[in-house]
């Protein structure tokens, strides 16, 4: 067990919709990291956020959208949901804004879109 | 931007053998490069990792080496045992603002009893 919690576990939903995952990070830490699982792209980091503000941008969707709370926690928003979307999210967390570090995944997210 | 290539994308060794996996990235100025390990169903777990200024680093069964001029790493696995198996991933984290992971495509791991 990581230390790092994310709802739901499953997720089914129809084209056209939009749905919130979120993620609870380790307890202290303040960067938190979305990345998308597919099988044909494979692991993608799509944002980071650290305390609050995004520190670093990847290949995310402009129908995607995340923050980070004052609590710390987040959540990915997916909207205009389409097909290709459907893939495995997951959450990692680590105390660190930069320089490389060891990323703590939760279980992920699986988005299924029918 | 970074890019990470990872061989091979399947791997079958018999029990007690050794594995290797290898990467290669693109960016020179990238400083810190993980192993992760995939289980079916869960998240990607760290198994090792080494940073530029190290060129091997060794924890029990398991060794990473890189070489930065030839910018490539490589993980080790002695012994291997069936609870190995599993799916295996590079990355590399470019030296730029923040602190994103670049992975590798992953390779699968069989380890026959």
């Amino acid at each position: 067990d990581s230390g790092v919690t994310q709802t739901p576990k499953h997720l089914i939903t129809a084209t056209g919709q939009r749905v919130t995952l979120r993620c609870s990070p380790r307890s202290g830490d303040l960067s938190v990291y979305w990345y998308q699982q597919s099988l044909d792209q494979g692991l993608q980091f799509l944002i980071q956020y650290y305390n609050g503000e995004e520190r670093a941008k990847g290949n995310i969707l402009e129908r995607f959208s995340a923050q980070q709370f004052p609590d710390l926690h987040s959540e990915l928003n997916l909207s205009s949901l389409e097909l290709g979307d459907s893939a495995l999210y997951f959450c990692a967390s680590n105390p660190l804004g930069t320089s490389g570090g060891e990323q703590f995944f939760g279980p992920g997210t699986r988005l299924t879109v029918l | 931007g970074e890019n990470v290539e990872q061989h091979p994308s399947t791997l079958s060794v018999q029990e007690g053998d050794s594995a290797v996996i290898k990467c290669t990235y693109s960016d020179s100025a990238s400083n810190y490069f993980p192993w992760y390990k995939q289980e079916l169903g869960k998240g990607p777990q760290l198994i090792i990792d080494i940073r530029s200024n190290v060129g091997e680093k060794k924890d029990q069964r398991i060794a990473v080496t890189l070489n930065k001029t030839a910018k490539h790493f490589s993980l080790h696995i002695t012994e291997t045992q069936p609870e190995d198996s599993a799916v295996y991933f590079c990355a590399a984290s470019p030296m730029e603002y923040g602190n994103k992971l670049v992975f590798g495509a992953g390779t699968i791991l069989r380890v026959k009893s």
